[in-house]
Formats: C-alpha cells, sequence, structure tokens
C-alpha cells in the first residue's frame, strides 16, 4: 500500500517563474492538503481539496492555486516566484469524513534564486 | 483549534524515557489530541493520537488527564534515530485545517 508520494522531490526555479508541483494520496484518501515548511518552522496551511474543489485556504496569496483531479491526486501551482517561495511543500492526505488524522508525503524542496 | 503549548527543545540520552508535555487549556469537547514527528527535509509523520485517559501503541504513549487541558507524549527508551520534532495538535479538524506550532526539538545524546 503506497502512501503519499510527491514529485518531484527537488525543484530550482528563478524569480517570476512558475512551478507546479504533484501529490498523489495515500490508497483509499480522498482529501488532499497542502503546507509550506520555511527553515526551522512548523508547516503552514496553505489549502484543502475534496472532491475537486479548494474546500479550506490558509493564509496565502492568490499566487497559490491548485487543483484536485478524479483519482484523487492534486497539482499546487504557484506563480510570479519570489526568494521567499523557497520552502519545503508538503502534501497530506485524509479520509475527508475522518480529518484528524493525515498522512504526510516527503515534501518537495523549491529552491527560487 | 485549541492553541498549544509545548517546549521549544529538550535533550535525552540513549535508553532514557522522555516525556514532552503539551498544554491546551481550551480545548474541546469534540477535539483529538494528535503528535506528529518530523525529521529533517522529511514530512510530519503521524506518532499517536487520544481523546482521554492513555493510549499505547509501538511506537510511544500518550496520556491525557481527565480534565484534558495537557497530554503528555511518552517515548520509551529513546535511540539517536529519536532525535527528530514533535509537534502536538489539537483539534476536531472538521472544517478546520492543522496548524502546527514550533514543535519540540528533541536531540538525543549518545
Amino acid at each position: 500500500d503506497a502512501g503519499v508520494t510527491q514529485s518531484p522531490t527537488h525543484l530550482i526555479k528563478t524569480r517570476g517563474q512558475q512551478v507546479t508541483l504533484r501529490c498523489s494520496p495515500k490508497s483509499g484518501h480522498d482529501t488532499v492538503s497542502w503546507y509550506q515548511q520555511a527553515l526551522g518552522q512548523g508547516p503552514q496551511f496553505i489549502f484543502q481539496y475534496y472532491e475537486e474543489e479548494e474546500r479550506q485556504r490558509g493564509n496565502f496569496p492568490d499566487r497559490f492555486s491548485g487543483h484536485q483531479f478524479p483519482n484523487y491526486s492534486s497539482e499546487l501551482n504557484v506563480n510570479a516566484l519570489l526568494l521567499g517561495d523557497s520552502a519545503l511543500y508538503l502534501c497530506a492526505s485524509s479520509y475527508w469524513t475522518a480529518p484528524e488524522t493525515q498522512y504526510f508525503g516527503p515534501g518537495t524542496r523549491l529552491l527560487v534564486l | 483549534l485549541a492553541k498549544t503549548t509545548q517546549p521549544i527543545s529538550m535533550d535525552s540520552y540513549e535508553g532514557q524515557e522522555v516525556n514532552i508535555t503539551c498544554s491546551h487549556n481550551n480545548i474541546a469537547t469534540n477535539d483529538y489530541i494528535t503528535w506528529y514527528q518530523q525529521f529533517p527535509s522529511q514530512g510530519p509523520r503521524f506518532i499517536i493520537q487520544g481523546y482521554k485517559t492513555k493510549v499505547t501503541n509501538e511506537v510511544a504513549s500518550l496520556f491525557i488527564p481527565a480534565d484534558r487541558k495537557s497530554s503528555t507524549l511518552s517515548l520509551p527508551r529513546v535511540s539517536l534515530s529519536d532525535t527528530a520534532v514533535y509537534y502536538c495538535l489539537v483539534g476536531d479538524f472538521y472544517g478546520q485545517n492543522f496548524v502546527f506550532g514550533p514543535g519540540t526539538r528533541l536531540s538525543v545524546l549518545p
């Protein structure tokens, strides 16, 4: 049973570019959440997807957008990259009916130069 | 979500039992208490979850007093590989998102 997978593992971009990160949830899970984690800090919630719709959103600008596909996988898109977007981006999955337990992927390390 | 407070850092030695306490004075009736472990450059890993009294699994124990205003994660006989950041989260998470604090940085020394 595969856990949460994310791709790519690492990514280097320059300011102003756009990036797309991908996530496949744990088998059976229908809800995907995305987090940003800066060095030395706890993960910060970006948004959550269920039934292909954004259900909740944290305090992140519209440059951050996402999508969920019918197979429950998800993408995180960030436009007009800033140096401050450099972070570990984490995807977590859960059952919509049991949100109290989330399983996290290994993350994508994004470096913006 | 209930606000949580936990120590910023702790040191221990191999083979010792480590107890990390989390305070959550405004915990609500429907809230769960969940602990995660995170190694550098990895995603948080679910350790244990409880609602009241004591919960034990193959990794840790979680002690929750009757008033549920605090909880204690107990790691028996820690090893160097238990060096990580440990996060305490409280909530029922329905319609809410996970809010991570700075966590407790545990350093296990030889």
